[in-house]
């Protein structure tokens, strides 16, 4: 099946730096959608794009899909407190199985 | 409007038992889906209702099962469980069913543990 990849694994940052992570997939995408999850809750969806080549912003996130369908990345500008948590990435197959997720990326924010 | 609520929120049980975990979806959302999330495998597709009927299911065994009531209510259950259920089930709303661009709305999960 499905495959992504999502790196880096964890992310130790300063507030107020700028953030980057990514996510391909062994095969072309019709859709990348970036989730965050904080603790001791479920995903909720941050940007979802439907287009090779799109690149939209949500607030400080920018998320692009990748020309080759085959990968995504987001961006965090001027970090703060409350962006620590999960990111992941994940596809909704086009088909009936269900988002297929990354393994996320842990961001932690060092005061 | 109110979100996707989850009950249990926590539930510890000991190998040999079921349990059944239930989800309220948004209110109008027809189609529930239910993930795993663990650790090591991190989130995993269960199997999803639309229309009380079982649309698909993930690569779990039979010990995992579902239903949708006509209020689009859902119930999972695991029967015997096993350690290596220990997770964090989470369930997912949308309007439609999955494999269109609608966007699935996760509850806060249920953490089961089996001791």
């Amino acid at each position: 099946g499905q495959q992504l990849n999502q790196s880096p694994q964890s992310m130790f940052i300063q507030e107020g730096e700028d953030v980057s992570m990514n996510c391909t997939s062994s095969s072309i995408f019709n859709t990348w959608l970036w989730y965050k999850q904080d603790p001791g809750e479920g995903p909720v969806l941050l940007i979802a794009l439907y287009k090779a080549g799109e690149l939209t912003s949500n607030g400080r996130l920018t998320a692009q899909f990748g020309i080759t369908r085959k990968d995504s990345f987001l961006n965090i500008s001027a970090s703060i407190p409350s962006d620590v948590g999960i990111y992941f990435c994940a596809d909704e197959g086009g088909g009936a199985d269900g988002l297929t997720f990354g393994k996320g990326t842990h961001l932690i924010i060092q005061p | 409007k109110a979100g996707v609520t989850q009950t249990p929120r926590y539930l510890i049980k000991t190998r040999g038992q079921q349990v059944t975990l239930s989800c309220s979806p948004i209110s109008g959302h027809r189609s529930v889906s239910w993930y795993q999330q663990t650790p090591g495998q991190g989130l995993q597709f269960l199997f999803e209702y639309f229309s009380e009927t079982q649309r698909n299911k993930g690569n779990f065994p039979g010990r995992f099962s579902g239903r949708q009531f006509s209020n689009s209510r859902s119930e999972m259950n695991v029967s015997t469980l096993e350690l290596g259920d220990s997770a964090l089930y989470l369930c997912a709303s949308s309007l439609v069913a999955s494999g269109t661009t609608d966007t699935q709305y996760f509850g806060p999960g249920t953490r089961l543990t089996v001791l």
